[in-house]
């Protein structure tokens, strides 16, 4: 059974740094695609971020490029995303989300997502 | 990374269909077929209705269905339930990159 579970959220002063954590189970995350998403309040859904197949071929949306970062821990299942300057404009409840099937690009599977919220 | 365009909002009544339309250029929903579409109720998780322009994940009823012509992307919703009142969200492959729509709300009436 595939699930994936969030966690690290919380309240943080602008300019500090956070990492959220995305505990994958029921697969490998090194053979899937695995996307970060994010929805500010009372805003729509934002893609963040994908590392494809747990290796080095990762990418950001513009809003968070050479800001965030995507590493993985094999032994563990586990991704995270490292957020460094975080801004007032990145408080969003994030969702980590795995696409359906190898190299489909759909996010078929998803977290229940953390919350980050930046503020002084 | 310009967002893909959709209405802020759509209705229909009980029985009827209502389309979301989805537009967005030549590189991302006019250069794949990788179009997706979610639905997300306030307070839960999105969930994805349609993948790959048309095809349905197992357990999403066949009301739901999904075109593509050029750079623009719709869903149809067919025979609206209440239930159906929520968010929907279509996104793109872009390349390398994923990119969403703004989303539309769509109300049952």
């Amino acid at each position: 059974q595939v699930q994936l579970v969030e966690s690290g959220g919380g309240v943080v002063q602008p300019g500090t740094s956070l990492t959220l954590s995305c505990a994958a189970s029921g697969f490998a995350f090194s053979s899937f695609g695995i996307h970060w998403v994010r929805q500010a309040p009372g805003k729509g859904l934002e893609w963040v971020a994908v590392i494809w197949y747990g290796g080095n071929n990762k990418h950001f949306a513009e809003s968070v490029k050479g800001r965030f970062t995507i590493s993985g821990d094999n032994s563990k299942n586990t991704l995270y995303l490292q957020m460094n300057s975080l801004r007032a404009e990145d408080t969003a409840v994030y969702y980590c989300g795995r696409e359906l099937g190898a190299g489909t690009y759909e996010i078929g599977y998803w977290g229940q997502g953390t919350l980050v919220t930046v503020s002084s | 990374q310009s967002a893909l365009t959709q209405p802020p909002s759509a209705s229909g009544s009980p029985g009827q269909s209502v389309t979301i339309s989805c537009t967005g250029t030549s590189s991302d929903v006019g250069a794949y077929n990788y179009v997706s579409w979610y639905q997300h109720h306030p307070g839960k998780v999105p969930k994805l209705m349609l993948y790959e322009v048309t095809k349905r994940p197992s357990g999403v009823p066949d009301r739901f269905s999904g075109s593509k012509s050029g750079t623009t992307a719709s869903l149809t919703v067919s025979g609206l339930q209440a239930d159906d009142e929520a968010d929907y969200y279509c996104s793109s492959y872009a390349g390398n990159i994923v990119v969403f729509g703004g989303g539309t709300k769509v109300t049952v009436l």
